[in-house]
């Protein structure tokens, strides 16, 4: 498609469940980024990929959230044992080449009850 | 870690008036970069600045880079219904080339008045 496609729009899980965010970059781009955005606050940043390797995952909060890109296109960000405080849109974003002109998808809400 | 500091947290203007809004921090910055985010959307580049004291313009919006490289300062002259909507700075990090995470700031969110 013409931009970054993100599913779903919108999730609700039950504290403790296993949630997968899925994100469809641009086609073609080589970086992909990851970020959580809380309400009132600015984007924060989780995992940055290159093709399939992640190269930084110094911003995941713990060890509940895992991210992959295994063919280098689409991604997924898994959060394992859902809390309240991962209540949060999750943005994808991505570029052609590394640099900061990446375009960002409309997220995914998630929402831990 | 780096931390933006944006103001003011909140304007609300009469449609046509001019916007200045600002952004600071406590550490330098080699590139200020200016989002405008829609509600339910993600945030959309509007102005990129690479070198301290660069002045860029984007139709109505114009961009500056502070000479200190602590802050910078985004401007919209002629506001229009359609510029509502939450203003974020953000940078990279110190060692930043581009494959790492920007630093966002907290948001300026503009509110027009008809």
């Amino acid at each position: 498609g013409a931009g970054v496609s993100q599913s779903p729009r919108y999730k609700v899980a039950k504290r403790g469940q296993d949630v997968a965010l899925r994100c469809d970059p641009i086609s073609g781009h080589v970086s992909l980024f990851w970020y959580q955005q809380a309400l009132g606050q600015g984007p924060e940043f989780l995992t940055y990929f290159q093709n399939e390797a992640q190269l930084d995952k110094s911003g995941l909060p713990s060890d509940r959230f895992f991210a992959e890109r295994p063919e280098g296109s689409v991604s997924t960000l898994k959060i394992q044992r859902t809390q309240q405080e991962d209540s949060a849109v999750y943005l994808c974003a991505s570029s052609p080449g590394v640099n900061y002109g990446y375009t960002f998808g409309s997220g995914t809400r998630l929402t831990v009850v | 870690g780096q931390q933006l500091n944006q103001s003011p947290q909140s304007m609300f203007i009469q449609e046509g008036e001019d916007v200045s809004m600002n952004c600071t921090s406590s550490s330098i910055f080699n590139t200020w970069l200016w989002y405008k985010q829609d509600p339910g959307e993600g945030p959309v580049l509007l102005i990129a600045l690479y070198k301290a004291g660069e002045l860029t313009s984007n139709g109505r919006l114009t961009a500056q880079f502070g000479i200190t490289r602590k802050d910078s300062f985004l401007n919209i002259s002629a506001s229009i219904p359609s510029d509502v909507g939450i203003y974020f700075c953000a940078g990279p990090p110190d060692s930043g080339g581009g494959a790492d995470g920007l630093t966002f700031g907290k948001g300026t969110h503009l509110i027009i008045q008809p």
